[in-house]
């Protein structure tokens, strides 16, 4: 069954340290996003994807970078975590072109507390 | 740039009553618009989609919404809700090409008995 999985599902990180979140999807879709979920502010776009080896920003980049090594994986970086990136993160694919553009398949969220 | 404005964080309505969720929009090109239904603890889920076409769509469980371009919006409708419709409800909008897909910021909606 097509789905997209996000690891870990749970995280606690330190102050300053690095956290990697992951994301694949057998979808096959060309386009990953990434978003961070906060009460009050909705999903807000982090970084996105139109394939492998591409990244762009999204509305809140700052803090974050994206790996897209592979159609299937699209990875989430804080290189230097802060009690700020304290969220909820959801990962998505979706197609770019066709009867379906836009239309976004989520993962079940990965919940990161930086203490 | 593109952007969606939910100005409802919460609604409250009685089981068996009418709802509307209410969305706007701005964007400079005809959009691509989205609603979808986040239940506790799980990612988000389709409801419906506009690409073009007859202004009113249908969606999984009932729901409809109308898109209105001379009003920027795109709002949410359900004749009867239930006791199960009690979740978070997201209106997102995606660039003509596909790549960006920006979110409201939610209506949470309860329903009581």
């Amino acid at each position: 069954e097509a789905a997209v999985t996000q690891s870990p599902r749970n995280k606690v990180a330190v102050t300053g340290g690095k956290v990697t979140l992951s994301c694949n999807q057998t979808n096959n879709h060309n386009n990953m996003y990434w978003y961070r979920q906060d009460t009050g502010h909705g999903l807000r776009l982090i970084h996105y994807s139109y394939g492998a080896g591409s990244t762009e920003k999204g509305d809140i980049p700052d803090g974050y970078k994206a790996s897209r090594p592979s159609q299937e994986n699209f990875s989430l970086i804080l290189e230097l975590a802060t009690p700020s990136q304290t969220s909820v993160y959801f990962c998505a694919s979706g197609v770019g072109t066709g009867g379906n553009t836009g239309q976004l398949y989520f993962g079940e969220g990965s919940k990161l507390t930086v203490l | 740039a593109q952007s969606v404005t939910q100005p409802d964080a919460r609604v409250t309505v009685s089981e068996g009553a009418s709802l509307q969720l209410r969305c706007k929009y701005s964007y400079s090109a005809t959009p691509y618009l989205f609603w979808y239904v986040q239940y506790p603890r799980q990612g988000l889920q389709l409801l419906l989609k506009y690409y073009s076409g007859d202004p009113v769509v249908q969606g999984v469980n009932s729901f409809e919404a109308e898109f209105s371009k001379s009003n920027s919006s795109f709002h949410l409708q359900k004749a009867s809700v239930h006791w199960s419709d009690s979740a978070v409800y997201f209106c997102a909008l995606s660039s003509t090409g596909g790549y960006k897909v920006v979110f409201g910021s939610g209506t949470r909606l309860l329903v009581s008995p």
